[in-house]
């Protein structure tokens, strides 16, 4: 099966602030990665499909890079809007689909 | 505008059976660019896939639910469902139903339900 972990499991930064998210699969999983936003009490909402496609409707500072193992989502300047708990998502040939245990994001 | 909406029981007993209903509106299960799935998630722990169906009748389950777990469609009713046997309170979460959009090999969910909370008690 296909783990995968993230890092930093939590952070905290101020408004404006670059913050990075990386996520890693234990095998080559090409681009077939996702991200999504999960603020308290509310559904996920998808971010980035396919690592580094923005989705229709979600603001231009969230973006999303890498493949094969390696990826990053990157809020370019963090807003107060912006405070919750983001995940990435893998799926295979299977398909079978796995999340990463996430990253919280509060404002310092 | 596409909107999802889970319903079914809050409480289950441990050993019954769970069933949940995702209504569908401004889209159709029937819909061949969709699949529709059931997500869930443990109080203040990750999310965890079970499973998809198509407007086939093909479903994929999470291998970790081994036959717990069995989905279905009602194309008359746009609806789609969840049930999962034998209940512990290790199933005790949040329950999303979500449209899983696929465009080639290329997979995501674009669209969630609310989500509903199930607790498994006696």
């Amino acid at each position: 099966d296909i783990q995968m972990t993230q890092s930093p499991s939590s952070l905290s930064a101020s408004v404006g602030d670059r913050v990075t998210i990386t996520c890693q699969a234990n095998q080559d999983i090409s681009t077939y990665l996702n991200w999504y936003q999960q603020k308290p009490g509310k559904a996920p909402r998808l971010l980035i499909h396919d690592a580094f496609n923005v989705e229709v409707g979600v603001p231009s500072r969230f973006s999303g890079s890498g493949s094969g193992t390696h990826f990053t989502f990157t809020i370019s300047s963090l807003q107060p809007e912006d405070i919750a708990t983001y995940y990435c998502q893998q799926y295979d040939s299977l398909p079978r689909f796995t999340f990463g245990p996430g990253t919280k994001v509060e404002i310092k | 505008q596409v909107h999802l909406q889970e319903s079914g029981p809050g409480l289950v007993k441990p050993s019954e059976t769970l069933s949940l209903i995702c209504t569908v509106s401004g889209d159709s299960v029937s819909n061949k660019n969709y699949y529709w799935s059931w997500i869930r998630q443990p109080p203040g722990k990750g999310l965890e896939w079970l499973g998809y169906i198509f407007h086939t009748g093909d479903s994929n389950y999470n291998p970790s639910l081994k036959r717990r777990v069995a989905m279905s469609l009602d194309t008359s009713k746009n609806q789609f469902s969840l049930k999962l046997t034998s209940m512990t309170a290790a199933d005790t979460a949040v329950y999303y139903c979500a449209r899983d959009r696929v465009r080639g090999v290329l997979r995501v969910f674009d669209i969630w339900g609310q989500g509903t909370v199930v607790s498994v008690s006696s």
